[in-house]
């Protein structure tokens, strides 16, 4: 049974780097067009798109995070990874990996438990 | 704002049916792509409920359905019971943002 766990600090200064981390366990990184993504939950409220990673290291991005967001992905440890930068309150949420179905254009199959970052000083 | 838009709250007595809509434009669900439903419950993420616009997923009831027409989408769930009380969200692809959107969510209240 595949299984996505994200790893990372829980609090982060104003103006500083997020960076949080997803294993896989149960099954490949590597699968072929499969994409593994990064959504995000504010407390109280909706989904938000961050972005989307190929094993091969294709990126596609939300538009409105872009400038400050950067996907990678590790193959050899079956991780991938989100660097956000610059910071502020609003980036405070519940961060969540997930994969997809086949495609870009696909469903979020598989999610982990998700990890709250919080923004303060 | 949410690029799709769902009612922010619905509510139903246990044993009826209850619908949720997901309206979208010609950028997304008018252009073509799939819609997918998910269910969070409270405190947990959210688990996928429907794929593909109307296909479930191994383990959920058929309690669910989804359907799709023009540029919006509908959730169904028939029987309603208490452990249905979660938040459900629609989400799809838009074209003119190369990337998944999602609709504000709906609060299922029985």
């Amino acid at each position: 049974q595949l299984q996505l766990q994200e790893s990372g600090p829980g609090l982060v200064k104003p103006s500083e780097t997020l960076s949080l981390t997803c294993t896989v366990s149960g099954g490949s990184i590597s699968s072929v067009n499969y994409y593994w993504g990064w959504i995000r939950q504010p407390p109280g409220k909706g989904l938000e798109y961050i972005g989307l990673i190929y094993y091969v290291g294709s990126t596609y991005y939300n538009p409105s995070l872009k400038s400050r967001v950067t996907l990678s992905v590790d193959r050899s440890k079956n991780q991938f990874s989100l660097k956000l930068t610059s910071v502020t309150a609003a980036d405070t949420a519940i961060y969540y990996c997930a994969k997809t179905g086949q495609g870009v254009a696909t469903q979020y199959a598989y999610w982990g438990h998700g990890t709250l970052v919080t923004v303060s000083s | 704002q949410s690029v799709l838009t769902q009612p922010p709250s619905v509510s139903g007595a246990p044993g009826q049916r209850v619908t949720i809509s997901c309206i979208g434009s010609s950028s997304n669900i008018g252009a073509g792509y799939a819609v997918h439903w998910y269910q969070q419950l409270p405190g947990t993420a959210p688990k996928l409920l429907i794929y593909d616009n109307n296909i479930r997923p191994s383990g959920v009831p058929d309690r669910f359905s989804g359907s799709k027409s023009g540029t919006s989408a509908s959730l169904a769930i028939t029987g309603l019971q208490a452990d249905d009380e979660a938040h459900y969200y629609c989400q799809s692809y838009d074209a003119s943002l190369s990337g998944s959107v999602f609709g504000g969510g709906t609060k299922l209240t029985v």
